[in-house]
């Protein structure tokens, strides 16, 4: 599945440094959202963004920073992170309308935070 | 805040067994969709139910919608090794909410050959 991509695949990063996550749709959608997948935890929304403008933030520190550029790239930029936020993190796309609204998810990054 | 509850949260079966992951809440969804998720990766779409009592197929994996919209089932009859994976219900509430999706807990299910 090529639909969404996602880079890097994995990241290791200490408490001070910055990087950025990259998400791409090749699926002409009007919505991407990023979630946070933890061990043994549901999948947790962060942001949701619709035709470019962020519609959603789901009470997320504020050392994530989400940026959408254009409807098919989304960033998530990241600061002075946590050892508890390495997890997975998973972009997805959708038309986010609709009566059955898809989402379709890229492979996700693995953050592990030093 | 719509909660969909999913069950089991682990299941652990001999190849050929067949078995049934349980997705249900007190909301109304618009539909509802089944990922499969193996480790690592990211959820990949199976299905999505959008008719109460809507049944759908794929090969050896059986879909129910319930009659109320509010519960679905999945079904997979003579499991194999490759079904192995994390299985997420997710529901659509539908109208203004910018396709967030509510998802289940996930169940792990493994496979034994």
């Amino acid at each position: 599945e090529t639909g969404v991509t996602q880079t890097p695949r994995h990241l290791v990063m200490g408490m001070t440094n910055k990087k950025s996550l990259k998400c791409e749709q090749h699926l002409g959608h009007n919505a991407m959202y990023w979630y946070k997948q933890s061990a043994k935890k549901p999948l947790e929304l962060m942001f949701v963004y619709s035709l470019e403008e962020r519609v959603e933030n789901n009470s997320v520190p504020s050392r994530f920073s989400p940026e959408c550029p254009n409807s098919s790239h989304l960033f998530l930029h990241l600061h002075t992170l946590q050892p508890e936020d390495s997890a997975l993190y998973l972009c997805a796309s959708s038309w986010g309308s609709g009566r059955a609204n898809e989402q379709f998810f890229g492979p996700g990054t693995r953050l592990t935070v030093l | 805040t719509q909660l969909l509850e999913q069950s089991p949260q682990f299941l652990s079966i001999q190849e050929g067994e067949n078995l049934t992951v349980y997705c249900n809440s007190s909301s109304v969804f618009s539909s509802l969709q089944w990922y499969r998720q193996e480790p690592g990766e990211g959820p990949v779409l199976l299905v999505t139910v959008v008719t109460g009592g809507e049944v759908k197929k794929l090969k050896r994996l059986t879909f129910q919608f319930g009659d109320a919209r509010k519960d679905s089932s999945l079904h997979i009859t003579a499991a194999q090794p490759g079904d192995t994976g994390l299985y997420l219900c997710a529901g659509f509430a539908g109208g203004t909410s910018y396709g967030k999706l509510t998802f289940g807990q996930g169940t792990i299910l493994t496979v034994h050959p």
